[in-house]
């Protein structure tokens, strides 16, 4: 079946460190995978995605990379801000199919 | 503004009583969808909709009804809903992939947060 395993949280880091989050997959055929968040009392907005392997995706100086031999779409980020903090989804889409499969969520708290 | 809104936003209920909570996009989205989200599970699918008048079971449908009679609305009928569907709930809604390495971001609600108690 289709499953998305991410790094447990929460994640606490201070302003300007390095972030990342792992994420792992199984799923037959050719996912897309994506990475989503959701800022505080808001809904869900994707943040970036990978269509097929080798594929980077970047979006407001987050990166992940789509891992076909490790199956792993790990998100990181040189520089945090406190504007980062929120909760981060990592999930995929088999191909051609709209129905996504998330993971648990990883809440990240960024102190000044 | 392209957008999907769920109301209400918060309901406190008591078991039994038959809820519905609406979700309306203004994309012309032929995709929509409801998840749940709990503390340690994440999202779970609960209904999705193809178009008009199709409707599938997610991986949680138990306790929970849809319909999908006008494009825009997808709303989510709870007939006699249980403390165990307390819960954060989200609709979302997207175009239909057309293609096999195509794919067409998911545009989520503000999310309606329901206590049964």
């Amino acid at each position: 079946g289709n499953s998305v395993t991410q790094m447990e949280g929460p994640v606490t880091l201070s302003e300007e460190a390095f972030l990342t989050i792992n994420c792992t997959y199984t799923a037959t055929g050719y996912p897309s995978l994506f990475w989503y968040v959701q800022y505080p009392g808001e809904g869900l907005q994707l943040l970036l995605k990978a269509t097929k392997a080798d594929d980077k995706g970047s979006n407001k100086g987050f990166e992940a990379t789509y891992r076909k031999e490790t199956t792993s779409f790990h998100l990181e980020k040189g520089s945090v801000q406190v504007s980062d903090s929120a909760v981060y989804f990592c999930a995929l889409s088999k191909g051609g199919a709209n129905n996504l499969f998330f993971g648990t969520g990883t809440r990240l708290t960024v102190i000044p | 503004e392209a957008q999907v809104t769920q109301n209400p936003r918060y309901l406190i209920t008591v078991t039994g009583k038959k809820l519905t909570v609406t979700c309306s996009q203004n994309m012309n989205h032929e995709y929509m969808s409801w998840y749940r989200q709990d503390p340690g599970l994440g999202l779970r699918q609960i209904y999705y909709s193809m178009n008009v008048e199709v409707t599938d079971k997610g991986d949680v449908p138990e306790g929970y009804k849809v319909s999908r009679k006008e494009k825009r609305n997808f709303p989510l009928i709870l007939e006699s809903p249980s403390p165990n569907q307390t819960s954060l709930y989200f609709c979302a809604s997207s175009a239909l992939i057309l293609g096999y390495s195509s794919y067409n971001e998911q545009f989520f609600g503000p999310g309606t947060r329901l206590t049964v108690l």
